[in-house]
């Protein structure tokens, strides 16, 4: 069983640019969840995606988009970096059935962003 | 307002000594509790779950946690440290619907001395 990837695993961009991140969920899962964790912080959600549709939203302004692919891979983007944009971007994947237990939620290594 | 507190920033506790990591948590609906582990340079690693029954979890690396209702928390347990529990430590609480998000702790980094 695959576990969530995300790349790539370190990002250095300057103030302005746009940057994409990319996740791949783990096996049979089907929900994405991006999450942004600040130096010394808790993971904030930033948003989710489930059958390709945004799914639930975070306190993040709209420069902070997302996708997500048949395959239930997702990408999110970011554009006009400011410098508070500069963290670790978490992806979390999940598996909705249905269920009760469908907020179990499995994290990638993420991907550290630098914002000059 | 939906929160999670972790009211300890940094604690040290000898190798092979007792620890206990505090969560407390403020949530409106049915809360799902998560502990999870970060290593430095690393994601998330999920060490135990709580959604209903027994009220005393178990989880990997021989962690358990207890939730109480009453108290709103929802504290983490090892009765034996090891040197390779050094890592930052973040309660999550979360509702049972996809498109809800987990709410995090701050975070509480624990450093094993020997």
């Amino acid at each position: 069983e695959t576990g969530v990837t995300q790349s790539p695993t370190h990002l250095i961009k300057t103030r302005g640019q746009q940057v994409t991140l990319r996740c791949s969920s783990q096996s049979g899962h089907n929900t994405v969840s991006w999450y942004q964790q600040a130096l010394g912080q808790g993971p904030q959600f930033i948003f989710q995606y489930y059958r390709e549709e945004e799914n639930g939203r975070g306190n993040f302004p709209p420069r902070f988009s997302g996708l997500q692919f048949p395959n239930y891979s997702s990408e999110l983007n970011v554009n006009a970096l400011e410098l508070d944009d500069s963290a670790l971007y978490l992806c979390a994947s999940s598996s909705f059935n249905g269920g009760l237990r469908d907020n179990e939620q499995f994290f990638g290594p993420g991907t550290r962003l630098t914002v000059l | 307002a939906q929160s999670v507190t972790q009211p300890d920033i940094h604690i040290t506790v000898s190798e092979g000594a007792s620890l206990e990591l505090r969560c407390n948590y403020s949530y409106g609906a049915t809360p799902y509790l998560f502990w999870y582990v970060q290593s430095p340079g690393q994601g998330l690693q999920l060490l135990l779950k709580y959604f209903s029954g027994d009220t005393l979890v178990q989880g990997i690396k021989g962690f358990e946690a207890e939730f109480k209702r009453s108290q709103s928390s929802f504290n983490l347990r090892k009765p034996s440290v090891h040197w390779s529990d050094a890592a930052e430590y973040f309660c999550a609480v979360g509702g049972d619907q996809a498109g809800t998000a987990l709410i995090f702790g701050k975070g509480t980094t624990l450093s094993v001395s020997s």
